[in-house]
């Protein structure tokens, strides 16, 4: 079946250590993003990938690192310099035809 | 730039009755637009959508939408809201050639 999946889908971390979410897909989409959401706030932008091993940095990358080096993967690092880690965190994948965007079912960060 | 409008953080409304929910949008190019939902601890998915033609547009759940150019809206209606349409609700644009904007979302809360 088709479609991105996410993992862990919650995950608890004490102050001061990086983690790290996956993010696969299969859809054989170029473009992936990687979305914060809190809230009240809505989703914000943390990192975006087009093409393999390029990313760009979105609204919100202070404390995030990416990499893509595969089409398929697109792991997000929340590293110890990140304020405030506790979030949902959200990545989807686009439909480079409609500008449609397809998301996973997201990972739950805890900071304790 | 672009910028999406949620006028409503909330909407309650009772079981059976007809709800709609409002987006206006600003860009100066022409836009394809999207409306999103999500339940609790979910990813989001894909309502509908507004590419081209008809301004008129049906999606999944017995949602609608339509394009307004003129009033620069796409608001979300269904005649007949059931339990289930309990979820937060996301207004999306894009223009293909940059990154895809969301609202703030709107939470619609179901009454017995």
């Amino acid at each position: 079946d088709g479609g991105i999946t996410q993992s862990p889908k919650y995950l608890f971390r004490k102050e001061g250590q990086n983690v790290t979410l996956s993010c696969e897909q299969n859809l054989n989409h170029d473009a992936m993003y990687w979305y914060r959401q809190d809230p009240g706030q809505g989703l914000r932008l943390i990192y975006y990938s087009q093409i393999v091993n390029d990313f760009q940095k979105g609204d919100i990358a202070e404390g995030y690192s990416v990499s893509r080096e595969k089409k398929e993967s697109f792991p997000l690092t929340v590293t110890s310099a990140q304020k405030n880690p506790t979030a949902f965190y959200l990545c989807a994948t686009t439909d480079a035809n409609t500008g449609e965007l397809f998301f996973g079912e997201g990972s739950r960060l805890t900071v304790l | 730039a672009q910028s999406v409008t949620q006028l409503d953080s909330q909407v309650p409304v009772f079981e059976e009755a007809p709800v709609e929910l409002r987006c206006n949008y600003s860009s100066s190019v022409s836009v394809y637009l999207f409306w999103y939902v999500q339940y609790p601890n979910q990813g989001l998915q894909l309502l509908l959508k507004y590419l081209s033609g008809s301004t008129l547009v049906k999606g999944i759940n017995g949602f609608e939408a339509e394009f307004n150019k003129s009033q620069t809206s796409f608001h979300l209606r269904k005649p007949s809201v059931h339990i289930s349409d309990t979820a937060e609700y996301f207004c999306a644009v894009t223009n293909r050639d940059d990154k895809i904007i969301f609202g703030k979302g709107t939470r619609l809360h179901i009454l017995p």
